[in-house]
């Protein structure tokens, strides 16, 4: 069975760093390209960050660009996102998501709450 | 960047009736368009790719259509588990962007 499991969400004070993880099981991981979006509560889908199969081609939102990195392992099949000055708007469930275009598979995603 | 523009945001509907849903980019992306459905408490679902692709296993009662701005997705005939959040979402570039979405209710 295709699927991906994201972990490492929590609850994180301002300013802070979170790393999340996404493991990805019955498909090649190393032959797709992978992306992170994230939805805010109540609030629609916003796409965060992707990286190629080879790291060569990655991009971010510019809502997180120079505050989020995104890299990969394809010998372990896993795609992390390291989150560093966590603000209140980066409050999300994050889901990680296969797709060289369009997205399609999907995990359950993971939740980020950044308070005090 | 480029921008998707969803509309309406919000559509009541009956079942069975006939839907569509319309989706504006800021510039061309060609056919480099997605729909998903979004169900609560659930991760999305890709429906259409390349503008009009269907994906397997969804119901030939959705449909895409357009090319370069302008997109819709149509519902031929409304089922109760049709009843959900779509969005549209271009990967012609980096970075990828989705609409807003577009709620669909029950009337």
């Amino acid at each position: 069975e295709v699927q991906l499991v994201e972990s490492g969400g929590g609850l994180v004070q301002p300013g802070r760093s979170l790393r999340l993880s996404c493991a990805a099981s019955g498909f090649t991981f190393g032959d797709y390209a992978m992306h992170w979006v994230r939805q805010s509560p109540g609030k629609g889908l916003e796409w965060v960050s992707g990286i190629s199969w080879n790291s060569d081609t990655i991009g971010y939102a510019d809502s997180v660009k120079g505050r989020f990195t995104i890299s990969r392992d394809n010998a372990k099949n896993s795609l992390f996102l390291q989150m560093n000055s966590l603000t209140a708007e980066d409050m999300a469930l994050y889901y990680c998501a296969r797709g060289d275009y369009y997205m399609d598979v999907w995990g359950q995603g993971t939740t980020v709450t950044v308070s005090s | 960047d480029i921008q998707m523009t969803q509309s309406p945001s919000t559509l009541s509907a009956y079942v069975g009736d006939r839907v569509t849903i319309t989706c504006r980019a800021s510039q061309s992306i060609s056919w480099w368009l997605a729909w998903y459905q979004q169900k609560p408490g659930k991760a999305p679902k890709i429906l259409i790719y390349k503008a009009s692709n269907l994906e397997s296993g969804v119901p030939a009662r959705f449909s895409g259509s357009g090319s370069g701005t302008e997109f819709t997705l149509t519902i031929s005939s409304l089922q109760p588990d049709d009843f959900a959040t779509y969005y549209c979402q271009q990967y012609n570039t980096y970075p990828r962007t989705f609409g807003q979405g577009t709620k669909v209710e029950i009337k």
